[in-house]
């Protein structure tokens, strides 16, 4: 069965740290990959996809994700965070030509100012 | 509109009530998505819309779910004789023409009682 995997439950970094948040897929096949961010009391916006090309997507606000295909990964990564990236970030993908995600249980960051 | 939007935001409702929820998509958007979100859990797709007809209803959990968009625009979710584990928060999203990387309005926290 297809799967997203987000093995960081919580993460709580102080500011300008680097951040690095892992994802993993489990897909047959050609498949899309994006993260999705949720801010506290908002609705779930799209930070990057990767549908194809160069497997380093950069994203708003300064993240990025790295495809490795070998690795079955898609890693999110920001080089400083600041007390704003505060959300809980979500991974998901779909199969090629397919419209439905699937999500992993997400990531909940924490930056201490 | 600007978003998508949902109402109601809240609802509560007892056991075994028939209840709707609305979504509203961003004007033009073609493609509309259901998804649901338990707590602790990242979105969990339900149905997907291209214009008036359901392209893959796959996702909802069973028959007492049904959603409509009669018009290609304006959706309804619609969950009979509803049970205390359909308490979720129902997330509406749009794309235009089917495009993944889409839309997702704020979602309908349903508690039922």
């Amino acid at each position: 069965a297809q799967s997203v995997s987000q093995h960081n439950h919580h993460v709580i970094l102080s500011e300008a740290a680097s951040l690095e948040l892992g994802c993993n897929y489990s897909y047959g096949g050609t498949v899309n990959l994006f993260w999705y961010v949720q801010y506290p009391g908002q609705h779930l916006q799209l930070l990057l996809k990767y549908f194809s090309g160069d497997p380093l997507v950069k994203g708003i606000k300064g993240f990025e994700a790295e495809f490795i295909k070998s690795k079955f990964s898609f890693n999110l990564r920001k080089p400083s965070v600041q007390w704003s990236d505060t959300a809980e970030y979500f991974c998901a993908a779909s199969s090629f030509g397919n419209e439905k995600l699937t999500f992993g249980t997400g990531t909940r960051l924490t930056i201490i100012p | 509109g600007a978003g998508v939007s949902q109402t109601p935001s809240n609802k509560v409702t007892e056991k075994g009530k028939y209840v709707e929820l609305r979504c509203d998509p961003i004007s033009g958007h073609t493609a509309l998505y259901w998804y649901r979100q338990s707590l602790g859990q990242g979105p969990e797709f339900l149905i997907y819309f291209q214009g008036t007809g359901a392209a893959d209803d796959s996702g909802l959990p069973n028959d007492r779910f049904f959603a409509v968009r009669p018009e290609g625009s304006v959706s309804t979710l619609k969950i009979q004789r509803t049970e205390r584990g359909d308490s979720a928060v129902y997330l509406c999203a749009s794309s235009f023409s089917g495009g993944l990387g889409y839309t997702f309005g704020s979602g309908t926290r349903l508690t039922v009682v």
